[in-house]
């Protein structure tokens, strides 16, 4: 059973540029989230996807978007992007909404130089 | 406002030394405590979830158990191939979002 799929796995980009991270969910799993990881904060939730809606939301800016396609995967948009912005970006997968396990992909390395 | 605390920050230990990691909680209302592993460039690997306290639950070496207040990862005799950063997360009435601790780092040496 293949896992969360997440692309690319390292990405390099310039401050103001935008960048796209996408994710393909375990085969079945409805539900995809997304985190933050950086040394200094830990992991911190973006959003949450379910049938093509973002149902919740975390603290972050609105430069930080995602969505959701009929197919389960999803994609995060980050515009304007901040040395800041500079983390491991996460996506989990769930078969369903609420606290069944999720299962997370090996992330997505972004610089921002 | 749902709070994790992980302690200690890191912990070294030789091995075959068992020993405990400890997850402190504040939620409004739990809904599950989940225990996650992660290696270097990794993304986290889910270990147990916990719904409710007194609730157990074993996998090899680690035994996660949780109370109403904390849950706690014992070890028992640790390989170095143990090593790895053990992450817990709580999710809470609040909504669907795992809010995570900042980790206990684990060094086990031969």
């Amino acid at each position: 059973k293949a896992g969360v799929t997440q692309t690319p796995r390292y990405l390099i980009k310039t401050r103001g540029q935008q960048v796209t991270l996408s994710c393909s969910p375990i085969s079945g799993h409805r539900s995809v989230s997304w985190y933050q990881q950086t040394p200094g904060q830990g992991l911190q939730f973006l959003f949450e996807y379910f049938s093509e809606t973002q149902r919740n939301k975390g603290n972050f800016p609105g430069r930080f978007s995602g969505r959701q396609f009929s197919n389960s995967r999803s994609e995060m948009n980050v515009s304007t992007l901040e040395l800041g912005d500079s983390a491991l970006y996460l996506c989990a997968s769930s078969l369903h909404r609420g606290l069944t396990e999720a299962f997370f992909g090996q992330g997505t390395r972004l610089t921002v130089v | 406002e749902d709070q994790v605390t992980q302690s200690p920050e890191a912990l070294r230990l030789q091995e075959g030394e068992s020993s405990s990691l400890n997850c402190s909680y504040t939620v409004s209302g739990l809904r599950g405590l989940f225990w996650y592993r992660q290696d270097p460039g990794k993304g986290p690997e889910f270990l147990f979830t916990l719904y409710s306290a007194g609730e157990e639950k074993e996998k090899e070496r680690l035994k996660a158990t949780l109370t109403k207040k904390e849950s706690f990862l014992h070890i028992t005799a640790p390989k170095p191939e143990d090593s790895a950063t053990y992450l817990c997360a709580v999710g809470s009435n609040s909504g669907y979002a795992l809010n995570f601790g900042k980790g206990t780092s684990l060094l086990v040496t031969p």
